[in-house]
């Protein structure tokens, strides 16, 4: 069946730092989703990629959709504190979303 | 927006009890899903509802698991005979849904259960 992998699995960046968090499917996507989960929270949605090699940005959030639809990542320009937390691609092919393990993202002041 | 709300926050119960759960989506959403998430996982899609249709379950879920959705609003989800590998967040969201395009979803605070 469909798979949804990420990585790297943690990453720890000094408070300023950008971040990277990358996600491949094993089938082509029809969209990718992207969520964020705050230690102790539930998955808030933050954004939805449809078109092959798609970026979308939001303030220091951006986000691309490989040209293939089977790829995508996350970039966070000048981490904040408030940065912390997990995020999750969720892929769309034939089946319902399938999420990846998630990034944990730690920002040390 | 009262957003998605579930019922009861925490559950706790032994081994071989039957466990049922409950999930409010937002009024206006038609499409329900029930998630389950372990610790370090990402939520694992477990079934979804179109209004009180339930359109797909995953292959992975036990014949011990059930879900409702009766009246296109509310849904339950039901364990029998919980096994300690039971234990996990349950996780509800709700989208609007058209066609085959997935809708973003939105979640509820889910229900924690444990298995003693």
């Amino acid at each position: 069946g469909q798979q949804v992998m990420q990585i790297p699995q943690y990453q720890h960046v000094q408070e300023g730092e950008d971040f990277t968090t990358y996600c491949n499917s094993s089938t082509t996507l029809s969209n990718i989703q992207w969520y964020k989960q705050r230690p102790g929270g539930h998955p808030v949605f933050l954004i939805q990629l449809v078109k092959s090699g798609e970026v979308k940005k939001q303030k220091r959030l951006t986000f691309q959709f490989g040209e293939a639809k089977k790829n995508s990542s996350l970039h966070i320009t000048a981490t904040q504190t408030t940065d912390v937390g997990t995020y999750f691609c969720a892929g769309s092919g034939n089946t319902p979303l399938v999420f990846g393990k998630g990034t944990r993202l730690s920002v040390i002041a | 927006d009262t957003g998605v709300s579930q019922d009861p926050r925490h559950k706790i119960t032994k081994r071989g009890q039957n466990v049922t759960f409950r999930c409010d989506p937002i009024s206006e959403h038609n499409r329900l899903y029930w998630y389950r998430q372990t610790l370090g996982q990402g939520p694992e899609f477990l079934t979804y509802f179109q209004n009180e249709a339930q359109l797909e379950k995953s292959r992975l879920l036990s014949d011990r698991f059930s879900a409702e959705r009766p009246k296109g609003s509310f849904s339950t989800l039901e364990i029998q005979r919980t096994e300690q590998g039971d234990s996990a967040m349950y996780l509800c969201a709700s989208s609007l849904g058209a066609g085959s395009r997935d809708q973003p979803q939105h979640f509820g605070d889910g229900t924690r259960l444990s298995i003693l």
